[in-house]
């Protein structure tokens, strides 16, 4: 089984700060996806990483995926109260019959106060 | 107009009763999926459809049926309600399976079984 470990599970800083949190596992992944979910809203993804060592920017959001495809970063710079949300991991997992299937992290929970 | 509307939004509903949860979408994707989300435990795949035809189930399928009627259209069944089954779910769609395909999803149905 192909679990996505996500840390850490809450996160609550002030306005301005910067921040990290972490996807990992023990499996090597072919991709992996960052998705956001704000309150009584559904995930959106935000970027998909697929090459080892990869460096994304999404504005002040930056994503890294490790060089053996194991972990994923998220960095934000200078938080502002709307990246506040459950912030989740994805990736894909084989499900039989030579499918794939996207598998979650239980997320990482973030809270910017003004 | 959302583009995967589920309904309803929330339900509250009795132990052994029959509850449907119903997903269109009009993203005109082939790939459809129902998920459940409890606090902590991140989003996990109870059933998933490619086509109207193919009908496959999830991690987390026992106590729960699907029904494909159209390919804008799956519903999710409880059979016979449970409280443990109080959770929120979504539905989502994808236009590309595998690897990489990014998921598109509901805004989400609050189950409260009492």
């Amino acid at each position: 089984t192909q679990l996505l470990e996500q840390s850490p599970q809450f996160l609550s800083i002030q306005e301005g700060e910067n921040l990290t949190v972490y996807c990992n596992s023990s499996s090597v992944f072919s991709s992996l996806q960052w998705y956001r979910q704000e309150p009584g809203e559904g995930p959106v993804l935000l970027v998909t990483v697929v090459t080892g060592g990869e460096v994304k920017k999404l504005k002040r959001l930056t994503f890294q995926f490790g060089d053996a495809r194991k972990d994923s970063s998220l960095h934000i710079t200078a938080a502002q109260p709307g990246d506040t949300g459950l912030y989740l991991c994805a990736g894909p997992a084989y499900s039989g019959a030579g499918s794939y299937q996207l598998t979650f992290g239980k997320g990482t929970k973030l809270s910017v106060i003004p | 107009d959302a583009d995967v509307t589920q309904t309803p939004r929330n339900r509250i509903t009795k132990t052994g009763k029959r509850i449907m949860l119903e997903c269109s979408q009009t993203k005109g994707h082939d790939r459809m999926y129902w998920y459940r989300q409890d606090p902590g435990l991140g989003l996990q795949l109870i059933y998933y459809s490619f086509d109207v035809k193919d009908i496959n189930k999830g991690e987390i399928s026992d106590g729960y049926s699907v029904s494909r009627q159209a390919q804008a259209k799956f519903s999710l069944s409880l059979e016979s309600a449970i409280p443990n089954q109080t959770a929120l779910y979504f539905c989502a769609t994808s236009g590309l399976g595998g690897l990489t395909g990014e998921l598109f999803f509901g805004e989400g149905s609050r189950l409260t079984v009492l």
